[in-house]
């Protein structure tokens, strides 16, 4: 059974599109994050959900735009793509605001050309 | 702003020796978490060992322990009796309450048959 399941795996694109990654968690959890993974393995948070509100947004581009219909759900929008986008975007859920563990999705490589 | 360092970008070992990964922190905080994260090949990031600050223990999972110094600011990963398995890129982490995980740079291990 997956935990936190990301779609699709894998994202090519052109410069300019718009495109959306999806990720769901069947854990129950109230707390949903979107992280991206550079070029060099660097991870850094990106925005974090509780309970379908937002609670942290880092310095992110506007033409990203998180979205949780429900607590088991943190869908990633991207406007207006651009190179410097290319990335591993982890999805990542806990149990609840607070003290747990971060679980992982298996990640979405996005490149784009 | 906490930051977290891990100095050793890369490490190697023979198969069945120890191997230990550095990590060190920055933090005017009492009470948070510290974890080390496995990412395979595969991509998927999995949690290896979960530390919480106000415990003077220090975590063990199986051939996976920490060495947890807190007014040092250290957090070491000991890997005993090492696998081929084992071989993958191995991220520090810092969480305070419901914030966000802070990631060190990774250290990429290989282990020689």
């Amino acid at each position: 059974d997956t935990a936190v399941s990301q779609t699709p795996k894998y994202l090519v694109t052109q410069m300019g599109n718009d495109k959306s990654i999806k990720c769901e968690q069947n854990l129950g959890h109230d707390t949903m994050y979107w992280y991206k993974q550079d070029s060099k393995k660097f991870l850094k948070i990106m925005f974090s959900y509780n309970n379908k509100e937002l609670i942290i947004n880092e310095t992110v581009p506007n033409r990203f735009s998180p979205k949780s219909p429900d607590k088991a759900h943190l869908n990633l929008h991207i406007n207006s793509l651009e190179l410097g986008d290319s990335a591993v975007y982890f999805c990542a859920s806990s149990p609840r605001r607070g003290r747990e563990t971060q679980y992982f999705g298996p990640g979405t490589r996005l490149l784009v050309l | 702003a906490q930051t977290v360092t891990q100095s050793q970008p890369e490490m190697s070992v023979q198969e069945a020796e120890t191997v230990t990964l550095s990590c060190t922190y920055d933090t005017s905080e009492s009470d948070y978490y510290l974890f080390w994260y496995k990412q395979p090949p595969s991509r998927q990031m999995i949690l290896v060992i979960r530390q919480e600050a106000y415990k003077q223990q220090n975590a063990t999972e199986n051939r996976f322990s920490v060495n947890f110094q807190k007014a040092a600011k250290s957090f070491s990963l000991k890997i005993s009796d090492s696998q081929l398995g084992d071989a993958a890129m191995y991220f520090c982490a810092y969480r305070r309450g419901a914030q966000k995980l802070v990631f060190g740079q990774g250290t990429r291990l290989t282990i020689n048959p």
